[in-house]
């Protein structure tokens, strides 16, 4: 099995622009997570879907934040203008509810806000 | 309170040695805990799952869960430089898939 893919895997952009990560879940999976993580605030987890369908927002930041999930093999998080302190390692994670809910990791992608 | 509460560290143990890393969690319902092991620049990786009371073994590797005292542990027999990472506790709080992690215990193994 490929695992969790992500895209970029690093990511340097100015303020104000527009980042979109990219993820892949493991095939068969039916949950999709996405992660943030900062030396000062741990592994926080922004939002999460069950079969494409948002079940839980709550830990996106703001409205300059935003995710998609279109099908069961594709996610996207946006970030709507980037900020500095948008500069974080973004995990994205699925599992399958089968498993125990098992979730497994991609590699991350590490964005840098200038 | 946190949900999941760990031991920061770091927790540094001479190699050949026992390390015990700890986890506590406030919600009863919890059923599910996972524990996690991420190096240096690198993701989460998952080392272990257990469900029910009691011990769990898999290699150098030996999960405990006692529900009763809302209480996981890990312990690594014959630790080495190489098991030298941070080590996320994390517990299934709803049942629903959303995992809730601790912040993570810094693991040393010193040579």
């Amino acid at each position: 099995d490929a695992g969790v893919i992500q895209s970029p895997r690093h990511e340097v952009t100015e303020m104000g622009q527009e980042v979109t990560l990219r993820c892949k879940p493991i095939s068969g999976h039916d949950y999709l997570f996405w992660y943030r993580q900062t030396m000062m605030r741990g592994l926080e987890l922004l939002i999460y879907f069950n079969n494409n369908v948002p079940i839980d927002d709550s830990g996106m930041p703001e409205d300059r934040f935003s995710a998609k999930m279109p099908n069961a093999s594709f996610s996207t998080l946006k970030i709507q203008p980037s900020e500095p302190r948008d500069s974080a390692v973004y995990f994205c994670a699925s599992s399958f509810e089968g498993d125990y809910y098992e979730q497994y990791f991609g590699p991350g992608t590490r964005l840098t806000v200038t | 309170q946190k949900e999941v509460e760990q031991n920061s560290g770091p927790l540094s143990v001479p190699e050949g040695a026992i390390a015990s890393l700890n986890c506590t969690y406030s919600d009863r319902v919890s059923q599910s805990f996972f524990w996690y092991r991420q190096y240096s620049g690198k993701s989460p990786e998952l080392i272990m799952s257990i469900y029910s009371n009691g011990d769990k073994e898999d290699g150098r590797f030996t999960a405990q869960l006692n529900k009763a005292s809302q209480y996981v542990s890990l312990l690594i027999r014959d630790s080495q430089p190489s098991d030298s990472a941070t080590y996320l506790c994390a517990a299934d709080i709803n049942q629903g898939g959303k995992l809730i992690f601790g912040q993570g215990t810094e693991l040393s193994v010193k040579p």
